[in-house]
């Protein structure tokens, strides 16, 4: 069946780059996201990617797909305290709305000062 | 514009009593999912629906589990019989009519069946 690994950990320190790493493994996989989720809260959409693209860069974050490889990672620049939460890769088919996610078991990302 | 809604936040159940889990959607949407987030686990999909109708319930468990979406008021997810095992976090999100990327998810239902 489908499935979607992300390591379990990051920890990072302030001013750092970090880097989030997924694999997935339906091939068929049209959408691509990245959700973060802080303590106590729900899912917040950071960005998503069509699979046709390679690369997709909004301000601090750059989302890079190699889909031979079906591996999708999550580039944070100068990563701050304040972008400690768990990280999910979530794959879909459509455009979200039609079928279901697949999400990841999300990367708890630590930021030391 | 409120987000979307889900209530109450926190819910405590002994075992064999019912759950009954709430979501109103963005204004606008009309597309309601549920997914379940077990303790150091990623979200699993359970249902979709549209108003008054069931389009996807295949993660929903076979038993005890039913979910609805009628033509007024909020989604309701309802856990009859309640466990241990049922002990999780439970996202609601919404999306409108016709597509959007992605969902708006909410703040999520944290059952804890003791």
């Amino acid at each position: 069946g489908e499935d979607v690994e992300q390591s379990l950990f990051l920890s990072v320190r302030e001013g750092d780059s970090s880097v989030i790493n997924c694999t997935y493994t339906d091939s068929s996989s049209t959408y691509l996201y990245w959700y973060k989720q802080e303590p106590g809260a729900g899912l917040q959409l950071l960005t998503y990617i069509f699979s046709n693209m390679d690369m997709k860069q909004d301000q601090r974050l750059t989302v890079l797909l190699n889909k031979k490889d079906k591996h999708l990672s999550l580039r944070i620049a100068d990563t701050q305290t304040g972008d400690s939460a768990i990280y999910f890769c979530a794959e879909s088919d459509y455009g979200g709305s039609q079928g279901n996610l697949i999400f990841g078991k999300g990367t708890k990302l630590s930021v030391k000062p | 514009n409120a987000g979307v809604m889900q209530n109450p936040r926190h819910l405590v159940r002994r075992r064999g009593q019912e759950a009954r889990l709430r979501c109103s959607p963005m204004k606008g949407h009309s597309h309601v999912y549920w997914y379940r987030q077990l303790p150091e686990e990623g979200l699993k999909f359970m249902v979709y629906l549209q108003k008054e109708n069931i389009i996807d319930e295949s993660g929903m468990p076979k038993e005890r589990f039913s979910a609805e979406f009628p033509k007024e008021g909020p989604s309701i997810l309802r856990i009859q019989q309640v466990v241990r095992g049922d002990s999780a976090a439970y996202f609601c999100a919404s999306s409108p009519p016709g597509g959007g990327l992605g969902y708006t998810f909410g703040s999520g239902t944290r059952l804890t069946v003791v």
